[in-house]
């Protein structure tokens, strides 16, 4: 079945980038929407975005000047990339395979476990 | 974007059935999904849709949707339920943007 990972630096200096990148293993990238979602420690999930295969996007407007997701077709694989972070940004950050359409609204149903990244310096 | 608002905690004896609830002006035009999340762990979508179950979630676990609000309910509640619960949705600007719900921490006593 269809599985995530996650991959990338768990330690990141302040006003640095954060560059994640999640691998889609046993499928294809070729389909769905791909995001990625963060979750502060002791505190709830938060959308970050998310990137169509064909490579359209959609951001978390509070996050929206800082971020870009990219995706890769050839690796399979899609990336997050956040600059200027600040401590506010330390998280475990989840990507996660998502689905729509008009009779079931928007999902996603298959998750990474997740990285942390600590931003300090 | 707007917002989904969820009570922060409940309890349930165990057996017993508990609803949690989801609150936004998006739940008036889209369906929400929920997510289970245990300490450590990924989430994991337990209902999708009208009240759709991925395959491997038991149907002690059921969705239902009217006006604002959206509702996750587990009937008959065992010990391996007790986690966070997030409800999702697209928000209500047209954008298609996607938002959290704020957590529920579900307790079975």
């Amino acid at each position: 079945q269809v599985q995530l990972q996650e991959s990338g630096p768990g330690l990141v200096k302040p006003s640095e980038t954060l560059s994640l990148t999640c691998t889609v293993s046993g499928g294809s990238i070729s389909s769905y929407y791909w995001s990625w979602i963060r979750q502060p420690p002791g505190k709830g999930l938060e959308w970050i975005g998310y990137i169509y295969y064909s490579g359209s996007t959609n951001y978390n407007p509070s996050l929206k000047s800082r971020v870009t997701i990219s995706v890769d077709t050839s690796k399979n694989q899609f990336s997050l990339k956040l600059s200027s972070v600040t401590a506010a940004d330390t998280a475990v950050y989840y990507c996660a395979r998502g689905d729509y359409d008009i009779l079931t609204g928007s999902y996603m149903d298959v998750w990474g476990k997740g990285t942390t990244v600590t931003v300090s310096s | 974007s707007s917002e989904l608002t969820q009570d922060p905690a409940v309890s349930v004896a165990l057996g017993q059935t508990v609803r949690i609830t989801c609150q936004g002006d998006s739940l008036r035009s889209y369906y929400a999904s929920w997510y289970q999340q245990k300490p450590g762990q990924a989430p994991v979508l337990v209902i999708y849709g009208k009240n759709n179950r991925p395959s491997g979630i038991p149907d002690r676990f059921s969705g239902s949707s009217s006006g604002n609000t959206a509702s996750l309910t587990i009937t008959g509640a065992q010990a391996e339920d007790e986690a966070d619960y997030y409800c999702n949705s697209r928000d209500s600007s047209g954008n298609h943007l996607e938002v959290f719900g704020t957590g529920t921490k579900v307790t079975v006593l």
